[in-house]
């Protein structure tokens, strides 16, 4: 059981440099999320995908967007990134948005110099 | 949005019951309560969730009072492999609607000694 798979695990980019972070999951789920953890802090919505088709902002999604490609795959993209954006980024899925348990990957530890 | 405030740390030792408190003066009708638990290099895993009463699951017991302004997660004999941040949300998520009951806070971090 994979469960949701994040790709990469650890990344190092440069200020103004581009990424897409990748996310899969594997159980059927409709609704996907991305999240950011700072050091000692909680974690923060930046986009989620209700359905298939579909993207809403969360509470801090300057500086990202989204493409949820299928069903399965959700990713998020930094189009010019800044040191503010070093974090550590979690992907989630959940069977729908009705408040269903969220399944979350193990994370990408992202460092911007 | 219906704030939560948790203790930022709590110590207990093995074998013995732990009840974690959270507040939620200004939950709403169609709100939900739910717990995360997350280890270091992990993402958070899901333990309890409940709208009143109490519930219980091979894992956790949640408690909510008639009020629903605050829940206690309770974890009957923790072992050291307990120790981990623990979140509380209150919310409800629906497309559309808005994400409220995806606010995670700062957690509480549970320390087990032997």
């Amino acid at each position: 059981n994979a469960g949701v798979t994040q790709t990469p695990k650890f990344q190092v980019l440069k200020t103004g440099q581009s990424m897409t972070l990748q996310c899969a999951q594997d159980m059927n789920h409709n609704s996907m999320y991305w999240y950011r953890q700072d050091p000692g802090m909680g974690l923060r919505l930046i986009y989620y995908s209700a359905s298939e088709g579909t993207t809403d902002k969360g509470e801090v999604p300057n500086g990202y967007n989204v493409s949820r490609l299928n069903k399965r795959e959700f990713s998020l993209r930094l189009e010019s990134a800044a040191p503010s954006q070093t974090s550590v980024y979690f992907c989630a899925s959940s069977e729908d948005d009705s408040n269903q348990p969220q399944h979350f990957g193990d994370g990408t530890r992202l460092s911007i110099l | 949005l219906a704030k939560t405030t948790q203790p930022i740390s709590m110590d207990s030792y093995e074998g013995q019951e732990v009840n974690i408190t959270c507040s939620h003066n200004n939950i709403a009708t169609n709100d939900y309560i739910t717990w995360y638990q997350q280890f270091p290099s992990q993402g958070p895993r899901f333990i309890i969730q409940g709208y009143k009463t109490k519930v219980t699951n091979e894992v956790a017991s949640l408690f909510i009072p008639a009020d629903r302004k605050s829940s206690t997660l309770s974890l009957p004999r923790v072992s050291l492999s307990d120790t981990a941040v623990y979140y509380c949300l209150v919310g409800f998520f629906y497309s559309g609607g808005g994400a409220d009951g995806l606010t995670f806070g700062k957690g509480t971090h549970l320390i087990i000694q032997p």
